[in-house]
This record gives structure tokens, C-alpha cells and sequence, in this order.
């Protein structure tokens, strides 16, 4: 497609409950991104794919998170057991490749937990 | 750990006033530095990004001004019109892994 697209656009789910959210990056790039952006807060990365290597986890924030990217492209973030703090914006993006290359941004699935 | 600081939180301008937007870094092996640019309900997009072997980078009305030995870089933004109230974020990384970004700055150009 012509950008990164996510979905849902807006998500509102009772605590406690599992959500899945879904990030279609751009053709052809091979890295892929998630952040999750708290209301007037910055970015905070979450984990990071890039081709068929071990994805970084390292900026997930429990084990009720969890990420894959299936066949290199299309990529889920998960959140188990929902709870009021994570609602937040969560945003997905995507570059060509490492080495300072753009990362283009999604518009981002606003999660609401109540 | 916070290993990009953004400052100030905000910031209000008059229209055809500068902008000037603080961050630092702590990692000395970051090597790529951009910044972006946030309108309500969209995603960031890509402003200016600069490499520490230049000392100044512009682009229009945007310039970036980097100082590799005290690890801080800002952004500027001559002529601040309206339509450039936005959130603006800097962001540090090593190449393009792993991007780590400042906390934003929410500017307001006043008309």
C-alpha cells in the first residue's frame, strides 16, 4: 500500500480482556516498529523486526505484551489481559532497511481500556 | 532509561517568531538524529535528521544544530507560521535500529 496502514483505528475493550492489533507495513520494507504513546507523552518503543532476524523485545513492558511478524511483512502486537494503563495510542512504522533509512509512521490504534 | 531529553514541554511563539527545541543524548555510538513532526490524530512524519559529521543542517525554515562534544542537538524553526504548531518530537538511534525518542515538545504558534 501506499503507507502504513493499522487497524482497528480505535479499539475500546473491558479490562481484563485480550486485544490484537494489526500493522501492514509498507511493500518491501523489512523493518518494522511498534511505540506506544500515552496521552501527551512521547514515544515509547515497545520492539522492533527487522527481516528474518530475532526480533528486539527489549522495550516490551510485561509478558502480557507480545509481537510477531508473520512471513516478513504484516506484523500483530498483542496485549493479554488488558489493563486501564494500557491505553494509550499505539503506533506501528516501518523502514527499508537499517542504516538511517525513514521511518514512516501508521496513524496509530487508539486503544481505550475500561 | 530516558536516553533522549527533550525540552521544553512546550513552547508558544508568536507568528514569525523562532522556535527552539532542546534535546540531549547519552549514548555517544547514536549516529543518526531526526526529528519529527506530530499534527493531532496523525502519526509522526519525518522533519530534518542530521549525522554527527556536520554541525548544522537546513532545510527551509527548519534547521537543525548539533554539538557532538556536548551531545545535544536542536531543532529551529524560523518564521514560525500557525500551521507549524504541532508536536515535535527528536529522536536518536544507531543507524535506524532501535529509535529512541524525546518526550516531545508541543508548540503553539500564535497567529
Amino acid at each position: 500500500g501506499a503507507g502504513v496502514s493499522q487497524s482497528p483505528s480505535n479499539k475500546v475493550t473491558e479490562k481484563g480482556k485480550d486485544v490484537e492489533l494489526r500493522c501492514d507495513p509498507i511493500s518491501g520494507h523489512t523493518a518494522l516498529y511498534w511505540y506506544r504513546q500515552s496521552l501527551g507523552q512521547g514515544l515509547e518503543f515497545l520492539i522492533y523486526f527487522q527481516g528474518n532476524s530475532a526480533p528486539d523485545k527489549s522495550g516490551l513492558p510485561s509478558d502480557r505484551f507480545s509481537a510477531e511478524r508473520t512471513g516478513g511483512s504484516v506484523s500483530t502486537l498483542t496485549i493479554q489481559r488488558t489493563q486501564q494503563e494500557d491505553s494509550a495510542v499505539y503506533l506501528c512504522a516501518s523502514s527499508l532497511d537499517r542504516g538511517g533509512n525513514t521511518i514512516y509512521f501508521g496513524e496509530g490504534s487508539w486503544l481505550t481500556v475500561v | 532509561q530516558q536516553q533522549v531529553k527533550q525540552s521544553p514541554q512546550s513552547l508558544i511563539v508568536q507568528k514569525g517568531g523562532i522556535s527552539i527545541i532542546n534535546c540531549a543524548y547519552e549514548n555517544t555510538a547514536f549516529d543518526y538524529f531526526p526529528w519529527y513532526q506530530q499534527f493531532p490524530g496523525k502519526g509522526p512524519a519525518l522533519l530534518i535528521a542530521i549525522r554527527p559529521d556536520v554541525s548544522e543542517k537546513k532545510e527551509g525554515r527548519f534547521t537543525i544544530s548539533f554539538n557532538k562534544s556536548a551531545k545535544q542537538f536542536s531543532l529551529h524553526i524560523m518564521d514560525s507560521q500557525p500551521g507549524d504548531s504541532a508536536t515535535y518530537f527528536c529522536a536518536a538511534s544507531i543507524g535506524n535500529n532501535d529509535m529512541r525518542f524525546g518526550a516531545g515538545t508541543r508548540l503553539t504558534v500564535k497567529p
